[in-house]
């Protein structure tokens, strides 16, 4: 079974400050990988993914993530955050080529944003 | 237009109730997912639904039972609440195969008094 770390629970950052947030995965084979966002009270959004290919991706809003296989990571990265950014952040994985696997979710990092 | 919608978005009820929680996708997605957010904010999948089908059920009280009428819903009815089952429920939608993507609801906050 896959599993998930989000190493940090709680960061804050000021406006401007440069994020990297961790996410290592366990599982031997192939995945999938993505970052979702939870903004205060809303649903969860596709900030980007990876299938393969190019292991540098990047989504919307200036985020981008890095796939490193042999260290199992995927972390996702943004030059300048704008409080705007304030939210939960979730690593997620599933099993690539085995169809509709559920995703497996990392427990979460809350990134506050201060002026 | 709205891709992944839940109703009803807040749902306040007593212990011992019976509750039904619905999901509609107009994404033309064959797959369909309910995970449960906990108080942490942890997400975990329940069930997973294709083309009808159930395909995976985790480890999940058996008063919890989906229903998909079609490829398009997916409805979780749950008997004799608890306060444990107090979270956010999520919705979510895919295309079958090795690399697409879900998509979410807005998800139906559950408080159990």
């Amino acid at each position: 079974a896959q599993s998930v770390s989000q190493h940090n629970h709680h960061v804050i950052l000021s406006e401007a400050a440069s994020l990297e947030l961790g996410c290592n995965y366990s599982y031997g084979g192939t995945v999938n990988l993505f970052w979702y966002v939870q903004y205060p009270g809303q649903h969860l959004q596709l900030l980007l993914k990876y299938f393969s290919g190019d292991p540098l991706v990047k989504g919307i809003k200036g985020f981008e993530a890095e796939f490193i296989k042999s260290k199992f990571s995927f972390n996702l990265r943004k030059p300048s955050v704008q409080w705007s950014d304030t939210a939960e952040y979730f690593c997620a994985v599933n099993v690539a080529g085995a169809g509709n696997t559920p995703l497996v979710f990392g427990k979460g990092t809350r990134l506050s944003v201060i002026a | 237009d709205t891709a992944v919608s839940q109703t009803p978005k807040y749902l306040v009820t007593q212990m011992g109730n019976d509750k039904s929680i619905k999901c509609e996708q107009n994404l033309g997605h064959d797959t369909m997912y309910w995970y449960k957010q906990d108080s942490k904010k942890f997400l975990k999948i329940m069930f997973s639904y294709n083309n009808k089908e159930l395909i995976i059920n985790e480890t999940v009280p058996n008063r919890f039972s989906p229903k998909s009428p079609d490829k398009a819903h997916l409805n979780l009815h749950i008997n004799s609440l608890e306060l444990g089952d107090s979270a956010v429920y999520f919705c979510a939608s895919s295309l079958s195969g090795a690399h697409y993507e879900q998509y979410f609801g807005p998800g139906t906050r559950l408080t159990v008094t």
